[in-house]
């Protein structure tokens, strides 16, 4: 099992460019999620889903978009890249439920210049 | 509104002390989650501990212990003999589901430094 991996692990991107982050987890998970994680500080809820196909907003969805087509991956897209989007990116995983353990991936690190 | 407060934002202690690190968390739901991760220099997140809020049982992990208080609201986390490795930064979660919206809500998290 290699549990959530994320690709890449680090990316430069110019203003008004675009790019999506990958999320891919092997564990037959139904919840995934995109955090971001700005310096200093906690994580916050960029999007969620609760199984193919279903896809919501979290707290800072803004500027960002993003799909469910099967159960394993969970793409992130960046539309026009802006410096405020410079932050570290999660994405995690659980079984089902919402309250249960978030098993997250090793984190992809985004700077906009 | 959902709110999850690590007022401590630093501590540092010296190798086998004791280390208390503070969760505070504010919810009107009567059934939520707390968790504890841990964020190590090398940058993942490692979960520690899930809680829901009709267990306020202790727990007790080696030497990692949980005192969980509704009355007060507090959900704390404490090392005994802290050892270098447990220098990280660690926060306190909590999670929820109203009216079929669901909420995982971070702290800021403290970062703590155990000296040698």
């Amino acid at each position: 099992n290699a549990g959530v991996t994320q690709t890449p692990k680090f990316r430069i991107l110019k203003i008004g460019q675009s790019m999506t982050l990958q999320c891919t987890q092997d564990m037959n998970h139904n919840y995934m999620y995109w955090y971001r994680q700005d310096p200093g500080m906690g994580l916050k809820l960029i999007y969620y889903s609760v199984g193919a196909g279903i896809t919501d907003k979290g707290e800072v969805p803004n500027g960002y978009n993003v799909s469910r087509s099967t159960t394993e991956d969970f793409p992130l897209r960046l539309e026009l890249a802006a410096p405020s989007q410079t932050s570290v990116y999660f994405c995690a995983s659980s079984y089902m439920r919402a309250e249960e353990t978030q098993y997250f991936g090793p984190g992809t690190r985004l700077l906009v210049l | 509104a959902q709110k999850v407060t690590q007022a401590q934002t630093e501590i540092s202690v010296v190798e086998k002390e004791d280390v208390t690190l503070d969760c505070v968390y504010e919810t009107r739901d009567t059934t939520y989650y707390l968790f504890w991760y841990k964020q190590p220099p090398s940058g993942e997140l490692v979960f520690l501990i899930r809680r829901n809020s009709f267990d306020e049982q202790n727990e007790i992990s080696g030497r990692y212990s949980w005192n969980f208080q509704k009355s007060t609201s507090s959900f704390n986390f404490t090392i005994t003999a802290s050892q270098v490795v447990d220098s990280a930064v660690y926060f306190c979660a909590l999670s929820e589901v109203t009216s079929g919206t669901y909420k995982y809500i971070f702290g800021t998290g403290t970062r703590l430094k155990v000296l040698a």
